[in-house]
């Protein structure tokens, strides 16, 4: 059981460049979740998907696209990578409570070992 | 706005003693706070979840308080231990009814040492 697991570790891009950072997990979760982490900053949400095949926007979508055509995966974008973008990213899933809405229904995260990336 | 803010930014003790960690919140409708740790170069995993009727709960060597009046909670770790040494993230679970939020602190870096 690997939980949640992320892909690249790290990398490193020139501006304007593409990338897809690929998260998985073997928990079975409805909800999955990416975030960015920057220094004094608490971790800020960029998508999630509360289903396959459905996503959504969080607090800081723009420059990021992901998608979500399995289940167990779910995957972001930068379709033209900027310095801006230069941060930890972290991957994260829940599970389903029935009878709770909204995409935190259960707010326990399993979140992945993260992919530190630099836009050069 | 709401907010989660949390003390001190950073702390370091001796193996062995006690602290305690501050989380304070202007979140509401409050649902839920939530203590994750974080280890250096990996992914935050939760200690403890506090609902809004509990004061206090415990995880073997951790313990958390809610007050859920003043909108504070902390986080106490007892007999610290190197393995302690991460980051502390407070979050907080903003209840909406059908679209809940959740609010991170920017955490707390204990590092514990000899």
């Amino acid at each position: 059981n690997a939980g949640v697991t992320q892909t690249p570790k790290f990398r490193v891009l020139k501006t304007g460049q593409s990338m897809t950072l690929l998260c998985a997990q073997d928990m079975n979760h409805e909800y999955m979740y990416w975030y960015r982490q920057d220094p004094g900053m608490g971790l800020r949400l960029i998508h999630y998907s509360v289903g396959e095949g459905t996503t959504a926007k969080g607090e800081v979508p723009d420059g990021y696209n992901v998608s979500r055509l399995k289940k167990q995966n779910f995957l972001l974008g930068l379709e033209s990578a900027a310095p801006s973008q230069t941060s930890v990213y972290f991957c994260a899933s829940s599970y389903l409570i029935p009878g709770l809405a909204g995409p935190y229904n259960n707010n326990e995260q399993f979140f992945g070992p993260g992919t530190r990336l630099t836009v050069l | 706005k709401n907010q989660v803010e949390q003390s001190p930014q950073s702390l370091i003790i001796l193996e062995g003693k006690n602290c305690t960690l501050q989380c304070n919140y202007t979140v509401s409708p409050f649902s839920n706070l939530r203590w994750y740790k974080q280890d250096t170069g990996r992914g935050p995993v939760s200690l403890t979840i506090m609902t809004f009727s509990e004061n206090t709960k415990s995880n073997g060597r951790y313990t958390a308080t809610l007050d859920a009046d003043t909108k504070q909670s902390s986080l106490h770790i007892t007999a610290s231990q190197l393995s302690d040494s991460a980051s502390y993230i407070c979050v907080v679970r903003e209840n909406t009814g059908t679209a809940s939020k959740l609010t991170f602190g920017t955490g707390t870096r204990l590092q514990v040492t000899l």
